[in-house]
């Protein structure tokens, strides 16, 4: 059974300064990977997606993540944080039919 | 073009009491899911629907949810009898196709509180 770790609950960040959300999966096959954005109050929003084409991804509102098999990780990065993207992130795995398993989810505070 | 639509959005029973949520997903959209999210936790998939009929219910507490969507289009999910530790939110979200693209649109959720 697939199933993602999410390291970090909270992370705390400077406006302009770059942002890291770590995530690592595991899987007795190769997953397909997915951050997913939830603004307070808002639905689930798609970030980005990997499945197995190209291992550095670029998703929406300048946010990339890079599938590392050797490290089962797939972290969320962006090179400078704005306030808007304060909310909470969530990675994804997907092994077969659409049936997503949600990681327990980062909250990013971005702080003047 | 219109997003998924679910309503109430926010629901205080008390527990032993019933409540019911519905959806509509976006337009065309074949494949239907809800979800709990727990305070704290992840979504938690409750149901899967393709059309009318049901891909995966294992996660679905038959004893007390029940959920249905007779023509292929919106959905009602059924809580009775409500217990505390179904207080979450229950989001509803669709798909185009069933298959392994991930791609879901959710929507803004349903805030239940039993007490």
């Amino acid at each position: 059974a697939q199933s993602v770790t999410q390291l970090d609950s909270h992370v705390s960040v400077s406006e302009g300064t770059p942002v890291l959300l770590r995530c690592n999966y595991s899987s007795s096959y190769s997953p397909s990977l997915f951050w997913y954005v939830q603004h307070p109050n808002k639905g689930l929003q798609l970030l980005l997606k990997y499945t197995s084409a190209a291992t550095l991804v670029k998703g929406i509102n300048g946010f990339e993540a890079e599938f590392k098999k050797s490290e089962t990780s797939f972290h969320l990065t962006k090179p400078s944080a704005h306030m808007s993207d304060a909310a909470e992130y969530f990675c994804v795995s997907t092994g077969g039919g659409n049936k997503l398993t949600f990681g327990t989810g980062t909250q990013l505070k971005v702080e003047l | 073009e219109a997003g998924v639509a679910q309503s109430p959005r926010y629901k205080i029973i008390e527990k032993r009491q019933s409540v019911a949520f519905w959806c509509n997903p976006i337009s065309g959209h074949a494949t239907l899911y809800w979800y709990q999210q727990i305070l704290g936790q992840g979504p938690k998939l409750l149901i899967q629907f393709q059309n009318n009929g049901v891909v995966d219910d294992s996660q679905l507490p038959k004893d007390r949810f029940s959920a249905e969507r007779l023509k292929g289009v919106d959905s009602t999910l059924k809580i009775q009898p409500a217990k505390l530790e179904d207080s979450a939110v229950y989001l509803c979200a669709s798909s185009l196709v069933a298959g392994n693209t991930g791609e879901l649109f959710f929507g803004e959720g349903s805030r239940l509180t039993v007490l």
